[in-house]
């Protein structure tokens, strides 16, 4: 079955240290998003690509970074997490003329 | 930017019940999608519906645009219905969807 895949499940990182998260679809979007979800919220929009435009929310840290390299995967890249960071990170996809949004179980980052 | 409000927060129910729910939001909207996030974290898409009724299967959903509210309805409720439920719209110019404040509901047997 098409679908949005991410690995892995849960990450454990150290704060400070470098951490990626992934996201794959099978869907042929040309849309992928990433969300940041923490407990008892609602999914806070971080960033989003329409193919390889990068499209950035005003009020996302510099700390996260993306990466499209084909229209398959999406990376999301913490610089330096901190303990505000931990959080379940979502990634959807969509297509123009298809506006359903499509997302990922999720990765459930802890930073110790 | 748009605000989007969902009542009730909270919802406790008996396995067999129905209920709605409901989804305020402060712009025009030209997207409006209903999630159901289950207890493991997943987010389902139940309904893209804009505008106009739609119906699957125990749920169904009814948007009045010009009123700026969406309702989901749940009917015969099991327990797999627990989660949270969020409504999610984008305006008009902006390419994201803006998630509600969600409704937590609790099916009992």
């Amino acid at each position: 079955d098409a679908m949005v895949i991410q690995n892995p499940r849960y990450q454990v990182t150290q704060f400070g240290k470098p951490v990626t998260l992934s996201c794959s679809q099978t869907l042929n979007h040309n849309v992928m998003y990433w969300y940041q979800q923490k407990s008892s919220q609602a999914p806070k929009l971080l960033f989003h690509y329409y193919d390889k435009d990068f499209n950035n929310e005003a009020d996302t840290p510099d700390n996260f970074q993306s990466r499209r390299p084909n229209t398959s995967f999406c990376f999301l890249d913490i610089r330096s997490p901190g303990l505000g960071d931990a959080a379940m990170y979502l990634c959807a996809t969509s297509r123009p003329g298809q506006e359903k949004l499509f997302f990922g179980s999720g990765t459930q980052l802890s930073v110790l | 930017g748009i605000q989007v409000e969902q009542s009730p927060p909270d919802l406790i129910l008996q396995e067999g019940a129905n209920s709605t729910l409901r989804c305020n939001f402060s712009d025009s909207v030209n997207n409006l999608q209903w999630f159901h996030q289950n207890p493991w974290g997943q987010l389902i898409n139940l309904f893209y519906i804009p505008s106009g009724t739609k119906q699957n299967g125990r749920l169904s959903a009814t948007t009045v645009a010009t009123e700026r509210y969406s309702l989901l309805y749940i009917s015969s409720s099991q327990t797999t219905d627990s989660g949270v439920y969020f409504c999610a719209v984008e305006s008009p110019g902006f390419q994201k969807l803006v998630f509600g404040t969600g409704t937590r509901l609790l099916v009992s047997p």
